[in-house]
């Protein structure tokens, strides 16, 4: 079945570093590729999504690049802010159903 | 205007009690959707509902079971409620094959 594997946290940045938050996905065919954001107490929203192969997705100076050579969607980001502290999750759906398979969830905390 | 909302927010109930969750959207959207959330933050889709057919994720207990009143409610049954059952649940939806806007979850605690 399809599945998503996504570096685990937490990731600890100091305010202005880069991002980087490796997320890798088995699945067959052509998957839509997706990176949610869980802010503490509250439900995820959507970040950025890409449809297909070298789509590139972007949000809020977040990108990520759907890579069908090596199944890779990795979030980056120039400059997080102290307000990017959150849980990142990266998920796919096949049409079948729509249905979200999410990776494990990557914690970042970014310090002033 | 919220989205998508859930009451209740938080739920605390005993064990082999019987529980529903309800789920509203406004957004117009034909497809809902249900996913829990553990302890560990891990998400894992329930239950894929439109006005065409039910998808279920062969790993969830029959003890739950979605139930649609009309296309903009999506609400979640709970019988005979365990302690692992205690989780994050959140309530979703979306145009057939488009994205998907979540509501602000519903936290449930078995005792």
């Amino acid at each position: 079945g399809d599945s998503v594997t996504q570096m685990e946290g937490p990731v600890t940045l100091s305010e202005e570093a880069f991002l980087t938050i490796n997320c890798t996905y088995t699945a067959t065919g052509y998957p839509s590729l997706f990176w949610y954001v869980q802010y503490p107490g509250e439900g995820l929203q959507l970040l950025l999504k890409a449809t297909k192969a070298d789509d590139k997705g972007s949000n809020k100076g977040f990108e990520a690049t759907y890579r069908k050579e090596t199944t890779s969607f990795h979030l980056e980001k120039g400059s997080v802010q102290v307000s990017d502290s959150a849980v990142y999750f990266c998920a796919l759906t096949h049409r079948a159903g729509n249905m979200l398979t999410f990776g494990g969830g990557t914690r970042l905390m970014v310090k002033p | 205007d919220t989205a998508v909302s859930q009451t209740p927010k938080y739920l605390v109930t005993q064990m082999g009690n019987d529980k529903s969750i309800k789920c509203e959207q406004n957004l117009g959207h034909d497809t809902m959707y249900w996913y829990k959330q553990d302890s560990k933050k891990f998400l894992k889709i329930m239950f894929s509902y439109n006005n065409k057919e039910l998808i279920i994720n062969e790993t969830v207990p029959n003890r739950f079971s979605p139930k649609s009143p009309d296309k903009a409610h999506l609400n979640l049954h709970i019988n005979s409620l365990e302690l692992g059952d205690s989780a994050v649940y959140f309530c979703a939806s979306s145009l057939e094959w488009g994205e998907q806007y979540f509501g602000p979850g519903t936290r449930l605690t078995v005792t």
